[in-house]
């Protein structure tokens, strides 16, 4: 059981470049979300779903895209990368997706620079 | 507008002794509150949550106090070791679905 992963563990990109990191977990969780941690910030909220087919905005999701074409995979769109999205990016899930409260586990994160 | 706060970026304390951490938050609809340690190049771990109709949860060496008038919480580690040296994050739930987090403390346990 791996839990919650994520690839790459570090990116440097260029300003304007594109790519997805990925997420994945093998729990069978429904709810699945990606907050990125800024100094100084916690985690802020960017993107998350509720079950396959369903996403919805965070507090931060400017500059991101996601789908959820499956129950495992939940990967998060840069179309063109800013300097300001230099972070680090935490993909969680949890069990239940509505209605209750769940601890959510998170994967070990991407460190992301964008120059 | 930071909705939870964690006012401490960092806390020292003799191994041994009690560690308290605390949190203030700002929107009383916040109804679930979860706190989370961290380790360097690790996410997130959770350690502990507390519902808004309860005032204390204790989980072994660990307790989480809500008082819902001063809209503050607080974890209490007793005693502490030096594994608990960590960063540690204040979370409440908006909804069932929306996680909120404060900025995060960073404790250090001293021999």
């Amino acid at each position: 059981n791996a839990g919650v992963t994520q690839t790459p563990k570090f990116q440097v990109l260029k300003t304007g470049q594109s790519m997805t990191l990925q997420c994945a977990q093998d729990m069978n969780h429904e709810y699945m979300s990606w907050y990125r941690q800024d100094p100084g910030m916690g985690l802020r909220l960017i993107h998350y779903s509720v079950g396959a087919g369903i996403t919805d905005q965070g507090e931060v999701p400017n500059g991101y895209n996601v789908s959820r074409s499956t129950t495992e995979d939940f990967p998060l769109r840069l179309l063109s990368a800013a300097p300001s999205q230099t972070s680090v990016y935490f993909c969680a899930s949890s069990y239940a997706a509505a209605g209750a409260y769940n601890e959510q586990f998170f994967g070990p994160g991407t460190r992301l620079t964008v120059l | 507008d930071q909705q939870v706060k964690q006012n401490s970026p960092s806390l020292s304390v003799q191994e041994g002794r009690i560690s308290i951490l605390n949190c203030d938050y700002t929107n009383s609809m916040f109804d679930y509150f979860l706190w989370y340690k961290k380790y360097p190049a690790e996410g997130p771990t959770f350690l502990i949550s507390i519902s808004s109709i309860k005032d204390k949860n204790e989980d072994g060496r660990f307790t989480v106090f809500l008082n819902k008038s001063a809209k503050h919480l607080s974890l209490h580690i007793v005693p502490s070791q030096p594994g608990d040296s960590a960063v540690y994050f204040c979370a409440a739930y908006k909804g069932a679905q929306k996680l909120v987090f404060g900025q995060g403390t960073r404790l250090t346990i001293n021999p």
